[in-house]
């Protein structure tokens, strides 16, 4: 199957900083990308959809102006978290669809604010 | 809306034994149907899905899972479990691949 690759894998920083998380589809390209957040031992939960060439949209409750999502080229799509606090540290996973009806994620980046 | 239930938060089976993880779902039109495997601290990998045609569906790693629209579920099951098989599975219902909802998992133990 197809390769996202997510980086970094794993990223600590401190409260009140920005951290940026890159979601690239190595060997495809993915107008949609999708953006997931993950709490120890519990589900997925979508926050929000991005396009290629256009604004993200964002599920309910999560805040844009915080979690801003830049989809620049059909292969790369960036999650920023802005302003990070240590309720935000968290698992995130991205996915990006191929032109079929198949998605594939990344291996997923672990967050943790001090 | 549509929502995904899985029964089971943790189930345990012998190395051999067979296995299946539930998964009833509720959705509004013809459903995507997902099942997804995670390793700990690693991100998912995709067992098999379901958009149409034969209800019985084979994925990779010789899981199969069954679409039964009469009882809303999409059941993954396993003849013989490895050891390697211990991991976290999701199900997920959706309109497409990759916005989709997911269940809240089963972690799955594999005894020796």
């Amino acid at each position: 199957g197809a390769v996202v690759s997510q980086h970094p894998s794993w990223v600590i920083c401190k409260s009140g900083t920005s951290v940026k998380i890159e979601c690239r589809s190595l060997d495809f390209q993915a107008t949609t990308m999708f953006w997931y957040r993950q709490f120890p031992k519990q589900s997925l939960m979508l926050m929000a959809t991005s396009n290629e060439g256009s604004k993200a949209t964002y599920e309910q409750g999560v805040e844009k102006d915080k979690f801003l999502i830049n989809h620049a080229s059909l292969t790369l799509s960036t999650l920023t978290v802005t302003s990070a606090h240590p309720e935000d540290s968290s698992f995130y996973i991205c996915s990006a669809r191929d032109q079929k009806t198949e998605a594939f994620f990344g291996q997923g980046t672990r967050l943790t604010v001090v | 809306a549509q929502s995904v239930t899985q029964p089971d938060i943790h189930i345990t089976v012998s190395e051999g034994a067979s296995l299946e993880l539930r998964c009833n779902y509720s959705y509004g039109a013809t459903p995507y149907l997902f099942w997804y495997v995670q390793s700990p601290g690693q991100g998912l990998q995709l067992l098999l899905k379901y958009f149409s045609g034969d209800t019985l569906v084979q994925g990779i790693k010789g899981f199969e899972a069954e679409f039964k629209r009469s009882q809303s579920s999409f059941n993954l099951r396993k003849p013989s479990v490895h050891w390697s098989d211990a991991a976290e599975y999701f199900c997920a219902v959706g309109a497409n691949a990759g916005k989709s909802t997911f269940g809240d998992g089963t972690t799955l133990t594999v005894k020796p």
